[in-house]
Protein backbone atom coordinates (compact mmCIF):
# COMPACT_ATOMS: atom_id res chain seq x y z
CA UNK A 1 0.00 0.00 0.00
CA UNK A 2 1.59 3.25 -0.67
CA UNK A 3 2.18 5.70 1.50
CA UNK A 4 2.84 9.04 2.62
CA UNK A 5 4.32 8.97 6.14
CA UNK A 6 5.05 11.79 8.61
CA UNK A 7 7.46 11.07 11.58
CA UNK A 8 5.06 12.24 14.58
CA UNK A 9 1.18 12.45 14.82
CA UNK A 10 1.43 14.97 17.99
CA UNK A 11 4.46 17.39 19.16
CA UNK A 12 4.52 19.55 21.90
CA UNK A 13 7.63 22.18 21.54
CA UNK A 14 8.48 25.67 23.41
CA UNK A 15 8.71 28.76 22.06
CA UNK A 16 11.96 29.38 20.32
CA UNK A 17 12.63 25.68 19.86
CA UNK A 18 14.11 24.66 16.01
CA UNK A 19 11.42 22.01 15.24
CA UNK A 20 11.38 19.55 12.61
CA UNK A 21 8.59 17.95 10.92
CA UNK A 22 9.58 14.77 8.83
CA UNK A 23 7.80 13.31 5.82
CA UNK A 24 8.66 10.45 3.58
CA UNK A 25 6.71 8.83 0.76
CA UNK A 26 7.30 5.89 -1.09
CA UNK A 27 5.44 6.48 -4.07
CA UNK A 28 8.48 7.92 -6.54
CA UNK A 29 6.55 11.16 -6.66
CA UNK A 30 8.91 14.36 -7.66
CA UNK A 31 6.55 16.79 -5.86
CA UNK A 32 6.24 17.02 -2.71
CA UNK A 33 4.11 19.56 -0.63
CA UNK A 34 3.81 20.77 3.23
CA UNK A 35 0.56 22.31 3.95
CA UNK A 36 -1.11 24.04 7.48
CA UNK A 37 -4.52 23.03 8.33
CA UNK A 38 -6.47 25.79 10.47
CA UNK A 39 -10.32 25.84 11.54
CA UNK A 40 -11.53 28.68 9.26
CA UNK A 41 -8.42 29.03 7.52
CA UNK A 42 -8.66 25.91 5.12
CA UNK A 43 -5.67 24.53 4.16
CA UNK A 44 -2.22 26.67 3.49
CA UNK A 45 0.61 26.03 1.33
CA UNK A 46 3.88 26.33 2.99
CA UNK A 47 6.55 25.08 0.92
CA UNK A 48 6.64 22.73 -2.11
CA UNK A 49 9.23 21.13 -4.11
CA UNK A 50 9.52 19.26 -7.55
CA UNK A 51 12.50 17.51 -7.45
CA UNK A 52 15.88 16.55 -5.05
CA UNK A 53 17.14 20.11 -3.81
CA UNK A 54 15.03 22.32 -5.59
CA UNK A 55 11.91 24.18 -3.26
CA UNK A 56 9.20 27.01 -4.09
CA UNK A 57 7.79 29.78 -1.76
CA UNK A 58 4.09 28.78 -0.95
CA UNK A 59 1.29 31.22 0.32
CA UNK A 60 3.09 31.50 3.78
CA UNK A 61 6.30 30.78 3.87
CA UNK A 62 7.42 32.98 6.70
CA UNK A 63 8.81 31.45 9.62
CA UNK A 64 9.73 28.03 7.94
CA UNK A 65 12.48 26.61 6.08
CA UNK A 66 12.34 23.05 3.95
CA UNK A 67 14.93 20.68 2.67
CA UNK A 68 14.62 17.62 0.19
CA UNK A 69 18.36 15.88 0.08
CA UNK A 70 16.40 13.23 -1.16
CA UNK A 71 13.64 11.94 -3.38
CA UNK A 72 11.19 10.79 -1.01
CA UNK A 73 11.73 12.88 1.85
CA UNK A 74 10.70 16.43 2.04
CA UNK A 75 11.52 18.09 5.64
CA UNK A 76 9.75 20.97 7.25
CA UNK A 77 11.87 23.48 9.68
CA UNK A 78 10.62 26.03 11.96
CA UNK A 79 13.68 27.72 12.92
CA UNK A 80 12.05 29.45 15.93
CA UNK A 81 8.74 28.37 16.84
CA UNK A 82 6.26 30.40 18.12
CA UNK A 83 3.18 29.92 19.42
CA UNK A 84 1.00 31.15 16.40
CA UNK A 85 2.51 27.98 14.22
CA UNK A 86 0.54 25.96 16.82
CA UNK A 87 -1.45 24.08 14.04
CA UNK A 88 -1.91 20.80 12.01
CA UNK A 89 0.97 20.27 9.62
CA UNK A 90 0.07 17.81 6.59
CA UNK A 91 2.67 16.60 4.06
CA UNK A 92 1.32 15.93 0.61
CA UNK A 93 3.21 14.05 -2.37
CA UNK A 94 1.92 13.86 -6.18
CA UNK A 95 3.62 13.24 -9.94
CA UNK A 96 4.68 15.86 -11.88
CA UNK A 97 2.90 17.08 -14.59
CA UNK A 98 -1.07 17.54 -15.41
CA UNK A 99 -2.84 15.72 -14.90
CA UNK A 100 -1.15 14.26 -11.86
CA UNK A 101 -4.22 12.24 -10.29
CA UNK A 102 -4.15 14.38 -6.98
CA UNK A 103 -2.07 14.33 -3.85
CA UNK A 104 -1.29 12.10 -1.44
CA UNK A 105 -1.46 13.17 2.19
CA UNK A 106 0.48 12.31 5.37
CA UNK A 107 -1.54 11.19 8.39
CA UNK A 108 -0.58 15.05 9.90
CA UNK A 109 1.11 16.24 12.30
CA UNK A 110 -0.31 18.38 14.93
CA UNK A 111 2.09 20.70 16.59
CA UNK A 112 1.66 22.65 19.84
CA UNK A 113 3.95 25.43 21.14
CA UNK A 114 3.57 26.77 24.31
CA UNK B 1 -12.55 36.89 -5.10
CA UNK B 2 -10.83 33.79 -3.47
CA UNK B 3 -9.77 31.63 -6.21
CA UNK B 4 -11.68 28.78 -5.13
CA UNK B 5 -14.90 28.81 -2.94
CA UNK B 6 -17.61 26.01 -1.64
CA UNK B 7 -20.68 26.10 -0.02
CA UNK B 8 -19.79 27.20 3.47
CA UNK B 9 -22.38 24.79 5.00
CA UNK B 10 -22.59 23.04 7.51
CA UNK B 11 -24.66 21.01 5.20
CA UNK B 12 -27.33 18.48 6.64
CA UNK B 13 -29.12 15.75 4.99
CA UNK B 14 -31.00 12.51 6.06
CA UNK B 15 -29.63 9.23 5.46
CA UNK B 16 -30.94 7.93 2.15
CA UNK B 17 -30.65 11.62 0.66
CA UNK B 18 -28.70 13.22 -2.16
CA UNK B 19 -25.59 15.34 -0.72
CA UNK B 20 -25.04 18.32 -3.36
CA UNK B 21 -21.54 19.80 -2.78
CA UNK B 22 -20.94 23.23 -5.17
CA UNK B 23 -17.26 24.15 -5.69
CA UNK B 24 -16.21 27.66 -8.04
CA UNK B 25 -13.10 28.73 -9.31
CA UNK B 26 -11.79 31.53 -10.84
CA UNK B 27 -9.33 30.76 -13.14
CA UNK B 28 -10.51 29.29 -16.63
CA UNK B 29 -7.28 28.11 -17.00
CA UNK B 30 -7.60 25.65 -14.48
CA UNK B 31 -7.48 22.24 -15.96
CA UNK B 32 -8.10 19.13 -13.24
CA UNK B 33 -10.46 19.25 -10.52
CA UNK B 34 -10.42 17.09 -7.32
CA UNK B 35 -13.04 15.95 -4.37
CA UNK B 36 -11.49 15.06 -1.00
CA UNK B 37 -12.71 13.98 2.25
CA UNK B 38 -11.70 14.48 5.66
CA UNK B 39 -12.75 13.02 8.88
CA UNK B 40 -12.29 14.87 11.67
CA UNK B 41 -8.93 14.49 13.00
CA UNK B 42 -7.70 12.96 9.81
CA UNK B 43 -6.04 13.71 6.85
CA UNK B 44 -8.07 13.85 3.38
CA UNK B 45 -8.43 11.17 1.03
CA UNK B 46 -9.09 11.74 -2.44
CA UNK B 47 -12.27 10.60 -3.59
CA UNK B 48 -12.75 11.94 -7.31
CA UNK B 49 -11.30 13.63 -9.94
CA UNK B 50 -12.76 15.01 -13.17
CA UNK B 51 -10.63 16.69 -16.34
CA UNK B 52 -13.35 16.96 -19.06
CA UNK B 53 -17.03 18.19 -18.77
CA UNK B 54 -19.65 16.53 -18.23
CA UNK B 55 -20.24 13.74 -15.66
CA UNK B 56 -18.26 11.52 -13.62
CA UNK B 57 -19.50 8.56 -11.66
CA UNK B 58 -17.73 6.16 -9.32
CA UNK B 59 -20.20 4.32 -6.57
CA UNK B 60 -22.70 6.58 -5.40
CA UNK B 61 -20.82 9.75 -5.97
CA UNK B 62 -20.81 11.61 -9.25
CA UNK B 63 -18.75 14.54 -9.58
CA UNK B 64 -19.82 16.82 -12.48
CA UNK B 65 -17.87 20.10 -14.33
CA UNK B 66 -18.82 22.67 -16.32
CA UNK B 67 -15.88 24.84 -17.64
CA UNK B 68 -17.72 27.25 -18.96
CA UNK B 69 -19.49 28.13 -15.72
CA UNK B 70 -16.63 27.26 -13.55
CA UNK B 71 -18.64 25.02 -11.37
CA UNK B 72 -17.72 22.18 -9.77
CA UNK B 73 -19.91 19.34 -7.89
CA UNK B 74 -20.09 16.18 -6.32
CA UNK B 75 -22.99 14.61 -5.49
CA UNK B 76 -23.33 11.74 -3.00
CA UNK B 77 -26.32 9.19 -3.39
CA UNK B 78 -27.81 7.39 -0.59
CA UNK B 79 -26.52 9.48 1.59
CA UNK B 80 -25.15 7.54 4.89
CA UNK B 81 -23.88 8.61 8.18
CA UNK B 82 -20.57 7.54 7.54
CA UNK B 83 -20.10 10.07 4.75
CA UNK B 84 -20.48 12.81 7.09
CA UNK B 85 -17.34 14.66 6.47
CA UNK B 86 -15.73 17.54 5.56
CA UNK B 87 -15.55 18.15 1.72
CA UNK B 88 -12.71 19.69 0.22
CA UNK B 89 -12.85 21.04 -3.42
CA UNK B 90 -9.00 21.37 -4.92
CA UNK B 91 -8.43 22.76 -8.49
CA UNK B 92 -5.23 22.99 -10.42
CA UNK B 93 -4.91 26.48 -10.89
CA UNK B 94 -3.49 27.47 -14.95
CA UNK B 95 -2.32 30.32 -14.98
CA UNK B 96 0.26 29.99 -12.06
CA UNK B 97 3.55 30.19 -13.00
CA UNK B 98 4.24 26.42 -11.54
CA UNK B 99 7.43 24.62 -12.50
CA UNK B 100 5.31 21.53 -11.68
CA UNK B 101 2.47 22.75 -13.38
CA UNK B 102 0.86 20.62 -10.43
CA UNK B 103 -0.24 22.39 -7.04
CA UNK B 104 -3.44 22.78 -6.28
CA UNK B 105 -5.40 25.11 -4.48
CA UNK B 106 -8.11 24.20 -1.75
CA UNK B 107 -11.65 25.32 -0.69
CA UNK B 108 -12.37 25.95 2.78
CA UNK B 109 -14.37 23.10 2.84
CA UNK B 110 -18.10 22.20 3.07
CA UNK B 111 -19.23 19.80 6.21
CA UNK B 112 -21.79 17.70 5.75
CA UNK B 113 -23.91 15.75 8.30
CA UNK B 114 -25.85 12.75 7.36
CA UNK B 115 -28.36 12.18 10.17
CA UNK B 116 -29.67 8.60 10.88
Amino acid sequence: DVKVTQSSRYLVKRTGEKVFLECVQDMDHENMFWYRQDPGLGLRLIYFSYDVKMKEKGDIPEGYSVSREKKERFSLILESASTNQTSMYLCASSFYGIPNYGYTFGSGTRLTVV
Amino acid sequence: QKEVEQNSGPLSVPEGAIASLNCTYSDRGSQSFFWYRQYSGKSPELIMFIYSNGDKEDGRFTAQLNKASQYVSLLIRDSQPSDSATYLCAVNIGRRRETSGSRLTFGEGTQLTVNP
